[in-house]
């Protein structure tokens, strides 16, 4: 199908390691957004791009966090010296981003990290 | 900030009965309102959105939720529960200098049957 994937689905990593997630957003969409989601909890705002701009990064936890999105498609979010409460889904999104502010975010199925 | 506010962390009805899930935003400025589902091991997918057209907003599945400014509100309900509603639905606000949105809690539904 045509919607976000991510990559890989699961990943397990020892505490200490650098770790390196994959969002392949809908083609043509112009917004790209990354959330974490932890056990119980919602869904935690961690940074977005939006076309050529500068990158909305308040989100992001720690300087261990960081993303980049190459020729404004593929997105990859980097958690450096890996810690256990980094264990979370984390869900990626893409929307058209239209004038209105109402554009739809299409999720990823999300990429469940577990740091042992 | 903004923020969203979900009572009740887990709800459950039986099958056939009303489904009504609570959402409360802050917002400084008429927001942009939106509720997501997310079923077991699924991503989420967006059942409906208030863009201000029209205050009661019919989504999929016979979900619709209904925005009342006085209250700051935007509940969302199903007259009639169906098994297949068991998820995880989450409220989640945008104002109109939007950059990113803020997800409420979220709310495990439960169907009984």
């Amino acid at each position: 199908g045509a919607g976000v994937s991510q990559s890989p689905s699961n990943k397990v990593t020892e505490k200490g390691k650098d770790v390196e997630l994959r969002c392949d957003p809908i083609s043509g969409h112009t917004a790209l957004y990354w959330y974490r989601q932890s056990l119980g909890q919602g869904l935690e705002f961690l940074i977005y791009f939006q076309g050529n701009s500068a990158p909305d990064k308040s989100g992001l936890p720690s300087d261990r966090f960081s993303a980049e999105r190459t020729g404004g498609s593929v997105s990859t979010l980097t958690i450096q010296r890996t810690q256990q409460e980094d264990s979370a889904v984390y869900l990626c999104a893409s929307s058209t981003r239209t004038s209105g502010f109402t554009d739809t975010q299409y999720f990823g199925p999300g990429t469940r990290l577990t740091v042992l | 900030a903004q923020s969203v506010t979900q009572l009740g962390s887990h709800v459950s009805v039986s099958e056939g009965a009303l489904v009504l899930l609570r959402c409360n935003y802050s917002s400084s400025v008429p927001p942009y309102l939106f509720w997501y589902v997310q079923y077991p091991n699924q991503g989420l997918q967006l059942l409906l959105k208030y863009t201000s057209a029209a205050t009661l907003v019919k989504g999929i599945n016979g979900f619709e939720a209904e925005f009342k400014k006085s209250e700051t509100s935007f509940h969302l309900t199903k007259p009639s529960a169906h098994m297949s509603d068991a998820a995880e639905y989450f409220c989640a606000v945008r104002d109109n200098y939007g950059q990113n949105f803020v997800f409420g809690p979220g709310t495990r539904l439960s169907v009984l049957p």
